[in-house]
């Protein structure tokens, strides 16, 4: 296992289109998270999972972001309709239990 | 409500010299402490942590000091390296949240 993959990389999308990420985490992680970054700023957190069940989502979440993870195993985060807005670092990151959470490359989005 | 903050925005330190990164937090609830390190283009890389019941923990170059009564902890990097030149999170963990992050300092090591 070679640490937390996120895929695709780079994504260019257009306003009002819809865009999905997919992150595999470290195999015998429990727990799933998505952040999102922006310049200058931390990472904020989106969700999280621990196995398949969706324990909690950040009121940065709004309706047209959902996040899935099928059988508590890799994740997708999708965002409707982008906006100009949603341009970030979509970073998912694993963990087993609490402790260190290890972090993917993470998807950079930009819309335009 | 700003549960960690990094005041500091960047630093700079010559090469050889301490580097110390300060991070202070509001939540009495948080009892476990990470730092994290971020290069441009790539996700964070836990760097070094500690726990509430300690004040201190030395790994190499890295130490982490924490003092729970002014809720403010500390990363000094001795000598520090120009690989060292990344930006450094903060982050609290109380277990029954995720990890809350600060907004990160800009350190710059000039060879």
């Amino acid at each position: 296992d070679t640490g937390v993959s996120q895929d695709p990389r780079h994504k260019i999308t257009k306003r009002g289109q819809n865009v999905t990420f997919r992150c595999d985490p470290i195999s015998e992680h429990n727990r799933l998270y998505w952040y999102r970054q922006t310049l200058g700023q931390g990472p904020e957190f989106l969700t999280y999972f621990q196995n398949e069940a969706q324990l909690e989502k950040s009121r940065l979440l709004s309706d047209r972001f959902s996040a899935e993870r099928p059988k508590g195993s890799f994740s997708t985060l999708e965002i409707q309709r982008t906006e100009q807005g949603d341009s970030a670092m979509y970073l998912c990151a694993s963990s087993w239990y609490r402790g260190e959470a290890f972090f993917g490359q993470g998807t950079r989005l930009t819309v335009v | 409500d700003q549960q960690v903050k990094q005041n500091s925005p960047s630093l700079s330190v010559q090469e050889g010299r301490i580097s110390i990164l300060n991070c202070d937090y509001t939540n009495s609830m948080f009892d476990y402490f990470l730092w994290y390190k971020k290069y441009p283009a790539e996700g964070p890389t836990f760097l070094i942590s500690i726990s509430s019941i300690k004040d201190k923990n030395e790994d190499g170059r890295f130490t982490v000091f924490l003092n729970k009564s002014a809720k403010h902890l500390s990363l000094h990097i001795v000598p520090s390296q120009p690989g060292d030149s990344a930006v450094y999170f903060c982050a609290g963990d109380s277990g029954n949240t995720p990890l809350v992050f600060g907004k990160g300092t800009r350190l710059s090591v000039i060879a």
